[in-house]
């Protein structure tokens, strides 16, 4: 157990819909991550976050957004949900946001399924 | 383009052999790189950081080393078990911007 939470662990939806992923990162950890990984993929850096504030954006759709909250946890939307959005959704957090510096933790994924 | 590669194929060896998975870049010049193991249907689980100023990193069955002229980085699991079966993905940061990135991985199998 990584110590990184996420919500909920599967999620189905329909093309056109919107959904919120939940992640909760380790005690102490500053930094959260979001990754999207499809098997034709890999693993895809979307964003990051270091104490509330964003650090650096990857491949992140702009139908895609996130924030970081006061307690540190965070959240991923996703909305005008299309069918390539399916796949399985990282969260990572690590102690500080010095980049490569850290390891990051990942937490178990939420797969999301879009009909 | 900035691109990391792995060995998209699988590897297969014998248990008890030595395991070499290779990670080749292009277009960066990173400070470090990772290596984690991922396990199917899980999230990547941290193995080992190597510093550009380190040829060769340790721990327990584990070696990576790290040629910065090559823009290589090799991975070696000895003394390999069945248990050491998964993916696994070499990670560096896109120099100075914070985005990270993940090679494809190398799928690992240890025959018993």
């Amino acid at each position: 157990d990584s110590g990184v939470t996420q919500t909920p662990k599967h999620l189905i939806t329909a093309t056109g819909q919107r959904v919120t992923l939940r992640c909760s990162p380790r005690s102490g950890d500053l930094s959260v991550y979001w990754y999207q990984q499809s098997l034709d993929q890999g693993l895809q850096f979307l964003i990051q976050y270091y104490n509330g504030e964003e650090r650096a954006k990857g491949n992140i759709l702009e139908r895609f957004s996130a924030q970081q909250f006061p307690d540190l946890h965070s959240e991923l939307n996703l909305s005008s949900l299309e069918l390539g959005d399916s796949a399985l959704y990282f969260c990572a957090s690590s102690v500080v946001g010095l980049a490569g510096l850290n390891e990051q933790f990942f937490g178990p994924g939420t797969r999301l399924t879009v009909l | 383009s900035q691109k990391i590669e792995q060995n998209s194929e699988a590897l297969n060896i014998q248990e008890g052999k030595t395991a070499t998975l290779t990670c080749n870049y292009t277009n960066y010049s990173p400070a470090y790189l990772q290596w984690y193991r991922q396990d199917p249907g899980r999230g990547p689980v941290f193995l080992l950081l190597i510093r550009e100023n380190e040829k060769e990193k340790r721990k327990e069955r584990l070696k990576v080393t790290f040629d910065t002229t090559l823009k290589q980085s090799l991975f070696h699991i000895t003394a390999s078990q069945p248990a050491d079966s998964a993916t696994y993905l070499c990670a560096l940061e896109s120099s100075g911007t914070y985005k990270y990135i993940f090679g494809t991985g190398t799928r690992l199998k240890v025959l018993a």
